[in-house]
């Protein structure tokens, strides 16, 4: 079955400091492949997607992700995090095939101290 | 503005009366999903629509219904609500089912 995982649970990072959240998923055909970030008490908002072309895709807010086939890797990453950026951050993955469906990973919890 | 719609937003209720959560999109989108989310669990699919008139069920779908009449709303219904059925409900559309959701704002829901 497919599945995606997100190793970190909860990351806690000073402002400034660089940020990557990594994401694996388990599929060998092609894939669509997301982040979402939700602020607390808010609705999830995509943060960038990823279907073909340039695997180093650039989002909103400053945020990218790197998508390396050979590894089944999707990570997130910002240069220099802000206490704004304080959120939870899933990665979602869809497997295009005739199941179609977007799985989701169980989150990461990102704080950052100001 | 481009938006999905959820009513309401925080609901409590007890365990058996019936209750409805509404969704409605304004962006024309063939997909539209509901999920639950519960600390340390994530996102699960409820169930999903294609399109009009064609439902299925996600990876939790007992205890739910849901209909699809026409291509904006996509209700969801708990027929006999129970307490583990607490749990924050999210309402999501997209262009097609690959495509990136646009969510709603979320209905929290306490069934006691």
């Amino acid at each position: 079955a497919q599945s995606v995982s997100q190793h970190n649970h909860h990351v806690i990072l000073s402002e400034a400091a660089s940020l990557e959240l990594g994401c694996n998923y388990s599929y060998g055909g092609t894939v669509n492949l997301f982040w979402y970030v939700q602020y607390p008490g808010q609705h999830l908002q995509l943060l960038l997607k990823y279907f073909s072309g340039d695997p180093l895709v650039k989002g909103i807010k400053g945020f990218e992700a790197e998508f390396i086939k050979s590894k089944f890797s999707f990570n997130l990453r910002k240069p220099s995090v802000q206490w704004s950026d304080t959120a939870e951050y899933f990665c979602a993955v869809n497997a295009r095939s005739r199941d179609d469906k977007i799985i989701f990973g169980k989150g990461t919890r990102l704080h950052i101290l100001p | 503005e481009a938006q999905v719609t959820q009513n309401p937003r925080y609901l409590i209720t007890v365990t058996g009366k019936k209750l409805t959560v509404t969704c409605s999109q304004n962006m024309n989108h063939e997909y539209m999903s509901w999920y639950r989310q519960d600390p340390g669990l994530g996102l699960r699919q409820i169930y999903y629509s294609m399109n009009v008139e064609v439902t299925d069920k996600g990876d939790v779908p007992e205890g739910y219904k849901v209909s699809r009449k026409e291509k904006r709303n996509f209700p969801l219904i708990l027929e006999s609500p129970s307490p583990n059925q607490t749990s924050l409900y999210f309402c999501a559309s997209s262009p097609t089912r690959g495509d990136g959701y646009t969510f709603g704002s979320g209905t929290r829901l306490t069934v006691v």
